[in-house]
């Protein structure tokens, strides 16, 4: 079955920095690849998401780009905000069994003043 | 207000007794999915349904039970608890799965502590 790997578990940054989480995955066969953001005490939420047809997705300060060959996609969120402090999760579905979601082990990412 | 509820939000209880999570949504969803979070695990599949009468087991299956009777409600069901069953549980509905826009939107969450 399909395996996610995210990096780092936790990520510290200054605001204005910019932040970056990475996640691997091991079946070829994936197509879809959202990121789920949750604030502490709060259900996940989605705030991007990419199919594998494509390279790069962007949505305000917060961007995805695929690597299909390397199996990897990242997640970059440009001029943090204290407000984008939470846990960020990756995942995965693979088009061999497009009913299972697969989650990478998310990261915390601390935006600090 | 589209939404998916879980019920109870918090449940205490002790090792075999049976308990049920309920989970329900409006937005007339053909896919549920439970979910349970751990510290360090992430988030990891119990069980998930395609459409009703459809269900089908994720990850971690051992120990819960799932029925879909009807297309808005998705129990998970632990008829027998055990302390490593102690976690917080999301369940999550969708249109489908593997699209864009097709967003699972998660319920608040059931703390769940078995002692």
């Amino acid at each position: 079955g399909e395996n996610v790997e995210q990096h780092p578990s936790t990520l510290s940054v200054q605001e204005g920095d910019s932040a970056v989480i990475k996640c691997t995955y091991s079946d070829s066969a994936s197509n879809y690849f959202p990121w789920y953001k949750q604030e502490l005490g709060k259900r996940p939420q989605l705030i991007i998401d990419i199919r594998s047809n494509v390279g790069e997705k962007k949505d305000q300060r917060i961007a995805v780009t695929l690597n299909k060959t390397a199996k990897h996609f990242s997640l970059h969120i440009t001029e943090t905000q204290p407000e984008d402090s939470a846990v960020y999760f990756c995942a995965a579905i693979s088009a061999g069994t497009a009913s299972k979601l697969t989650f990478g082990t998310g990261t915390r990412l601390q935006v600090t003043l | 207000e589209a939404q998916v509820t879980q019920n109870p939000r918090y449940l205490i209880t002790v090792t075999g007794k049976k308990l049920t999570v309920t989970c329900s949504q409006n937005m007339n969803h053909e896919y549920m999915s439970w979910y349970r979070q751990d510290p360090g695990l992430g988030l990891r599949q119990i069980y998930y349904s395609m459409n009703v009468e459809v269900t089908d087991k994720g990850d971690v299956p051992e120990g819960y039970k799932v029925s879909r009777k009807e297309k808005r409600n998705f129990p998970l069901i632990l008829e027998s608890p055990s302390p490593n069953q102690t976690s917080l549980y999301f369940c999550a509905s969708s249109l489908g799965l593997a699209a864009p826009g097709y967003e699972q939107y998660f319920g608040p969450g059931t703390r769940l502590t078995v002692t």
